[in-house]
């Protein structure tokens, strides 16, 4: 158990809808990441947060939002979803923002659009 | 941009073989390596990682890596493998704030 929470475990949800990814960070972590696991893309970066603020972004799509708040929990939010966006969301956290730190990942989010 | 390259999508061995994993990594200065396991169904869990230093790196569960700057290389090997090591591993590489991560190699351990 790495300490990272994420919920819900699964979610099936239709083309166009929207959902939120939840993200809980281990306990003293300030920085949380999310990637996007799928079988054509592999593991791909999408954005990072530190202490609330934006701090890295990868191949994130307009699309999708995410949030840092005061307690340190990380939205991860889906909109307007395409049958492409079927992957697995994980959230790792650090206790850095910067720095190879070593990121601890949640046991991810399986999204399915049909 | 800093890359990783897995070299094999699967690799079969039988129980107590040796087994190596390979990772070629695009050269830089400055290069901090990780090795991450994905058991099924699981998030990634990280098995040892290279920062600086002695370049034979131990982790977890027996497995072991070799950063060679030379060849650009950071391979993973573990001497003896169980059918319990058979999973998804992922070389990444640090890279301004975030890990860039390899398209992963497949362990199967037969008995």
């Amino acid at each position: 158990d790495s300490g990272v929470t994420q919920t819900p475990k699964h979610l099936i949800t239709a083309t166009g809808q929207r959902v939120t990814l939840r993200c809980s960070p281990r306990s003293g972590d300030l920085s949380v990441y999310w990637y996007q696991q799928s079988l054509d893309q592999g593991l791909q970066f999408l954005i990072q947060y530190y202490n609330g603020e934006e701090r890295a972004k990868g191949n994130i799509l307009e699309r999708f939002s995410a949030q840092q708040f005061p307690d340190l929990h990380s939205e991860l939010n889906l909109s307007s979803l395409e049958l492409g966006d079927s992957a697995l969301y994980f959230c790792a956290s650090s206790v850095s923002g910067t720095g190879p730190y070593e990121q601890y990942f949640g046991p991810g989010t399986r999204l399915t659009v049909t | 941009a800093q890359s990783v390259t897995q070299l094999d999508s699967q690799v079969p061995v039988f129980e107590e073989a040796p087994v190596e994993l390979r990772c070629n990594y695009s050269s830089s200065v400055s290069v901090y390596l990780f090795w991450y396991v994905q058991y099924p169904n699981q998030g990634l869990q990280l098995l040892l990682k290279y920062l600086s230093g002695s370049t034979l790196v131990k982790g977890i569960n027996g497995f072991e890596a070799e950063f060679n700057k030379s060849q650009t290389s950071f391979h993973l090997r573990k001497p003896s493998v169980h059918i319990s090591d058979t999973a998804e591993y992922f070389c990444a590489v640090y890279n301004t704030d975030k890990l860039i991560f390899g398209t992963g190699t497949r362990l199967q351990v037969f008995p």
